[in-house]
C-alpha cells in the first residue's frame, strides 16, 4: 500500500496525559498537512511541512501541540496535557508541490478520546 | 478571507436519480476548488478538482463537478446515484500556503 498511513488508528486517554500521532505520507511527496476534524465538522488546518521545514501553524495549534516532521519524511503531532476538547479524528495528508495545482491525499486518521 | 459553504447538511436521493450537492465558495484570485468524500470512521478520498481550463470536471467513480465563476459555485454532480455513494461529502478550496478551507459537509443519502 502507497497510500498515506496514520498510527495509531485510535487512542483513548486520560485528561493530562500525553499523546503522540504519526503520519507516514506517500513516499516523495515533499508536503505534510495535519487537519483536526471534530464530529459534523469539516476538516481544520493545523499545520503544514515542506520537507522537514514546519512553515505554517493555525491559532488552533495552542503551546500543547508540537509536530515535527525531523528528515523531512515521516511526521508526529504531539498533544501534551490532553482536554477533554482535544477529542477529535486527527488528519494527516500529504501532497507533491506542483506549483500550486498539488492534490493533498489524506490518510485514515487517529481518533482520539479523552476522558 | 478564503471560505466554503455548503448549504445542504443533508442530501437524499432515490437510487438511479441524478444527484447534486451544492458548494459556494470566496476567495480573491482564482479559485483552486476540491471535492472529497468521507466514509464512516475513515480519512477523506479525492474525487475530483477545478484548477483550470473547462468548467466541467471530471473524478471518479462517475461523479463530475461544474464550476461557475459568475455564482461561485462548483457543485458536484453524478447522473445515476448509487446506494454506495451514500457517505459525507467535503468541498474545500486551497488558500494561501496551499492549506484546504472546507466547507462543514453533506450527508448524501441514497435509498434504493
Amino acid at each position: 500500500d502507497t497510500g498515506v498511513s496514520q498510527d495509531p488508528r485510535h487512542k483513548i486517554t486520560k485528561r493530562g496525559q500525553n499523546v503522540t500521532f504519526r503520519c507516514d505520507p506517500i513516499s516523495e511527496h515533499n508536503r505534510l498537512y495535519w487537519y483536526r476534524q471534530t464530529l459534523g465538522q469539516g476538516p481544520e488546518f493545523l499545520t503544514y511541512f515542506q520537507n522537514e521545514a514546519q512553515l505554517e501553524k493555525s491559532r488552533l495549534l495552542s503551546d500543547r501541540f508540537s509536530a515535527e516532521r525531523p528528515k523531512g519524511s515521516f511526521s508526529t503531532l504531539e498533544i501534551q496535557r490532553t482536554e477533554q476538547g482535544d477529542s477529535a479524528m486527527y488528519l494527516c495528508a500529504s501532497s507533491a508541490q506542483t506549483a500550486g495545482r498539488e492534490t493533498q491525499y489524506f490518510g485514515p486518521g487517529t481518533r482520539l478520546l479523552v476522558l | 478571507a478564503q471560505s466554503v459553504a455548503q448549504p445542504e447538511d443533508q442530501v437524499n436521493v432515490a437510487e438511479g436519480n441524478p444527484l447534486t450537492v451544492k458548494c459556494t465558495y470566496s476567495v480573491s484570485g482564482n479559485p483552486y476548488l476540491f471535492w472529497y468524500v468521507q466514509y464512516p470512521n475513515r480519512g477523506l478520498q479525492f474525487l475530483l478538482k477545478y484548477i483550470t481550463g473547462d468548467n466541467l470536471v471530471k473524478g471518479s467513480y462517475g461523479f463530475e463537478a461544474e464550476f461557475n465563476k459568475s455564482q461561485t459555485s462548483f457543485h458536484l454532480k453524478k447522473p445515476s446515484a448509487l446506494v454506495s455513494d451514500s457517505a459525507l461529502y467535503f468541498c474545500a478550496v486551497r488558500a494561501t500556503g496551499g492549506k484546504l478551507i472546507f466547507g462543514q459537509g453533506t450527508e448524501l443519502s441514497v435509498k434504493p
